[in-house]
């Protein structure tokens, strides 16, 4: 079953205390990307990998990083958390299409909550 | 810049309605547009993948359209379920495989 996973799906922690995200798909596919999600603001690009060790910043990078060190993983750390990054975070990846994006598959979230 | 709008924000309709959903864009220069839906807590589903040299895509009883030089696509629903109550996203892709996203339509189908 083609799938995008992502762990853990809940977590609260407190600020300043590192924490990674990590994100996993078994389609191939070259490019994954990370958003959050929060009322009133829509989905937000945080990173985006356009194939493995190729990387680079979407809409809102700040406080966040990334690393492709393999096609299909793609975790996302927060070195330093604060309060401002409680948000519901996605992973989604696409095969690239060589003229417009593939379907877009996303994982079912991550609750983040930093006290 | 490209914006991406979903208008109304919320939409309630009764049982085996039929509906239209909509969404805009400013800029026409695009690849391709997606319609998804987000259920309460959980990701998004991919629904239609319009590409920009596409007029529509049909998928069962969802239909969705472009309209690249009007800036506009529009996702049909036939015969409304309680099951398709969801919040509904459009996404339209430029250059570098970058999607914006709308802020969504929120559906709820009432029996």
């Amino acid at each position: 079953e083609a799938q995008v996973t992502q762990n853990p799906r809940y977590l609260i922690t407190v600020t300043g205390k590192k924490l990674t995200v990590t994100c996993s798909q078994n389609m191939n596919h070259e490019y994954m990307s990370w958003y959050r999600q929060d009322p009133g603001l829509g989905l937000r690009q945080i990173y985006y990998s356009m194939n493995v060790e190729v990387t680079d910043k979407g809409d809102v990078p700040e406080g966040y990083k990334v690393s492709r060190k393999e096609k299909r993983n793609f975790p996302l750390i927060l070195e330093s958390p604060s309060p401002n990054q409680t948000s519901l975070y996605f992973c989604a990846s696409h095969r690239v299409a060589g003229w417009g994006t593939g379907e877009l598959f996303f994982g079912e979230g991550s609750r983040l909550t930093v006290l | 810049k490209q914006e991406v709008t979903q208008i109304p924000a919320a939409l309630s309709v009764p049982e085996g309605e039929n509906l239209v959903l909509n969404c805009s864009f400013t800029d026409s220069a695009i690849y391709n547009l997606q319609w998804f839906r987000q259920d309460p807590g959980k990701g998004l589903t991919s629904l239609l993948l319009i590409q920009s040299s596409q007029r529509e895509q049909t998928s069962g009883r969802l239909n969705a359209s472009l309209d690249k030089s009007s800036g506009r696509s529009t996702l049909y629903i036939a015969a409304s379920q309680p099951g398709d109550s969801a919040t509904y996203l459009c996404a339209a892709q430029g250059g570098s495989e970058k999607l914006v996203f709308g802020k969504g339509t929120k559906l709820t189908v009432n029996p």
